[in-house]
């Protein structure tokens, strides 16, 4: 059975801070998905990270993969207010049209 | 276009009661799906469809109905609600796994079970 855990669940930090968040995932995958949840939302598509390896940017957030470790990174740079959100990741783990799998989501809070 | 949509946005029913979930997609997606959201947890997959006239059951699937008789609707039908049921229903759909399979999610539907 797939399992994902991200940590922390849950964040709060200062603007123009650094941090990173984590997403650990149990079984071979290639495939992983960062989405942003505001609060009484749907969730936003943040990146499609699709090979080991794999590195995307957008503005201030930076995902990054590796399969052999099984292990994706969120990477936030400078925070700003408008940045807080929920953070899911997710992990496709069938080679067909199998649903996502979803950590519990980290909570981010960001202080003036 | 208007991505993907779902009727009703709220629903109180009381234990016992039916009720069908709408998902309608503009995208010409083949994929779609429902998920839950209860709180403090990520998203679990109800059920899922590669294709029209086609259902395969998720990670929690009982207590749950689904058809796709149009590529671009799936419905999701509770036979007879329970209050373990309460949660946010989120619809997705997809392009497909040749183009990554990001999914693409409405805005949810708030359903109570009293």
């Amino acid at each position: 059975e797939l399992k994902v855990e991200q940590n922390p669940l849950f964040l709060s930090m200062q603007e123009g801070k650094n941090y990173t968040i984590y997403c650990n995932y149990s079984t071979t995958s290639d495939r992983l998905y960062w989405y942003r949840q505001d609060p009484g939302k749907s969730l936003e598509s943040l990146f499609v990270l699709l090979s080991n390896g794999a590195v995307k940017q957008e503005g201030r957030l930076m995902a990054s993969l590796d399969t052999k470790a099984r292990l994706s990174t969120l990477h936030i740079t400078a925070a700003v207010h408008d940045l807080s959100a929920t953070y899911f990741c997710a992990v496709h783990s069938g080679g067909g049209a199998d649903g996502l799998t979803f950590g519990k989501g980290t909570h981010l809070i960001i202080q003036p | 276009n208007a991505g993907v949509t779902q009727t009703p946005k709220f629903r109180v029913l009381k234990t016992g009661q039916s009720m069908t979930l709408l998902c309608a997609q503009d995208m010409n997606h083949e994929y779609m799906y429902w998920y839950r959201q209860d709180p403090g947890m990520g998203l679990r997959l109800i059920h899922y469809s590669v294709g029209e006239g086609t259902t395969a059951k998720g990670e929690v699937p009982d207590g749950y109905n689904v058809s796709r008789l149009k590529k671009q609707n799936f419905l999701l039908g509770l036979e007879s609600a329970a209050p373990s049921q309460t949660s946010v229903y989120f619809c997705a759909s997809s392009r497909g796994a040749a183009w990554g399979n990001e999914q693409f999610f409405g805005p949810g539907t708030r359903l109570t079970v009293l």
